[in-house]
């Protein structure tokens, strides 16, 4: 089992809609979780973290953490066209270790 | 303010080369990591420097070395290129060991 699950999609939603990026992990000792975008051919950007259960927002972003389900989110509010990367979670777990998922990639269509 | 500036951007070797990707960072962070990047693989460590002074490595190590120069400089060192080294290779820093990363632009490295 991987340290750090996403859907790879793609995920295509209309532009103003909510996009919606889930992952999951497996060690339940987990402790902090973030967020990274990455445009084609860039470098990951980090763009939220949570280290405690329930909502974060920032802007248009909000990331949410359910330790019990092992289960974080990140949710895009009034998607826009430039929203459109591979978005990789990425946790630390309870023996410091840091770990990426694989990424999901989201098209935003106009 | 540059952030983390990696050199070269883009690389090509022929196999049983060597060469040394350089990483520096001005933002006076304590840690460095050096990533490599593949299709369907995600980002995967290959080593990390948790302060000045130390090295320990990371997922994928095996035909790799490191270099902690000082706080500022982190070179990977690849010391006979195979074509498996193909790779996007990104170097990374942040303030401590589970804070954000801040990322370089990548050096895209082709070994034939």
């Amino acid at each position: 089992q991987k340290e750090v699950e996403q859907n790879s999609g793609p995920l295509s939603v209309p532009e103003g809609a909510i996009a919606s990026l889930n992952c999951t992990y497996s060690d339940r000792g987990s402790q902090s979780f973030f967020w990274y975008r990455q445009y084609s051919g860039k470098s990951p950007e980090l763009i939220m973290f949570i280290y405690s259960n329930g909502d974060k927002e920032d802007g248009r972003f909000t990331a949410q953490l359910n330790k019990a389900s092992q289960y974080v989110s990140l949710l895009i509010r009034d998607s826009q066209p430039s929203d459109s990367a591979t978005y990789l979670c990425a946790v630390t777990n309870t023996g410091n270790q840091f770990y990426f998922g694989t990424g999901t990639s989201l098209t935003v269509i106009p | 303010n540059a952030g983390v500036t990696q050199t070269p951007k883009f690389q090509v070797l022929k196999t049983g080369q060597s060469m040394t990707l350089q990483c520096a960072q001005d933002m006076n962070h304590n840690s460095m990591y050096w990533y490599r990047q593949d299709p369907g693989m995600g980002l995967r460590l290959i080593y990390y420097s948790a302060s000045e002074g130390t090295t320990d490595k990371g997922e994928v190590p095996n035909g790799y070395n490191v270099s902690r120069l000082n706080k500022r400089e982190f070179s990977l060192r690849l010391e006979s290129a195979a074509p498996s080294q193909t790779s996007v290779y990104f170097c990374a820093s942040s303030l401590d060991r589970l804070d954000g990363y801040t990322f370089g632009s990548g050096t895209r490295l082709t070994v034939v």
